[in-house]
């Protein structure tokens, strides 16, 4: 069991530009959920899937954000022309179809400059 | 809509001291509970939880909750602070009414503990 991993840590980009990250979930996990966490608050939700079907999303979720998880195991978040707004860590969790604990990868940190 | 609400941004302590982080929700029905730790620049581990089972909850690192529904509250505790504690804890519920799993979490608790 390797966790939650994401990639990148870290995103520099200028305001304008559209950013990917990605989350591979722990394997056997169902359930994969991104949030947003600006400094100083706790994470809020923004999407989740269960398998390959997205089954929430939250307002926070303009349409410049878009979520996938094509196969039902890694999933991408996209954001387009990024405002400086968007900055913020970027929070990837997983867990079973049953399960209530979410597991939490490291983030990616965004800097919209 | 659930919510949570953890009192004092900011809690420090002595090495050795008690911990206490509270968390205080607002739900008709009694949420899952959770505590969750982050350490700078990391994500979130998870502490303990709270399913409906027994109300005093323990969990890694010495840490405990106990649920009680009269305050509608999950307060945080760990006997002796030692300097590895230093984060941000989160109070975070989930709806077990509906089965919704998206988590709602406070605005957190950065512990300091001092020599």
């Amino acid at each position: 069991d390797t966790g939650v991993s994401q990639d990148p840590r870290h995103k520099i980009t200028k305001r304008g530009q559209n950013v990917t990250f990605r989350c591979d979930p722990i394997s056997e996990h169902n359930r994969l959920y991104w949030y947003r966490q600006t400094l100083g608050q706790g994470p809020e939700f923004l999407t989740y899937f269960q398998n390959e079907a997205q089954l929430e999303k939250s307002r926070l979720l303009s349409d410049r954000f878009s979520a996938e998880r094509p196969k039902g195991s890694f999933s991408t978040l996209e954001i387009q022309r990024t405002e400086q707004g968007d900055s913020a860590m970027y929070l990837c969790a997983s867990s079973l179809l049953q399960g209530d604990e979410q597991y939490f990868g490291p983030g990616t940190r965004l800097t919209v400059t | 809509a659930q919510s949570v609400t953890q009192l004092g941004s900011h809690v420090s302590v002595s090495e050795g001291a008690l911990v206490l982080l509270r968390c205080n929700y607002s739900s008709s029905v009694p949420p899952y509970l959770f505590w969750y730790v982050q350490y700078p620049n990391q994500g979130l581990q998870l502490l303990l939880k709270y399913t409906s089972a027994a109300t005093l909850v323990k969990g890694i690192n010495g840490f405990e909750a106990e649920f009680k529904k009269s305050e509608t509250s999950f307060h945080l505790t760990k006997p002796s602070a030692h300097m590895s504690d230093a984060a941000e804890y989160f109070c975070a519920v989930s709806d077990k009414n509906t089965g919704r799993r998206a988590l709602t979490f406070g605005s957190g608790t950065r512990l300091q503990v001092q020599p």
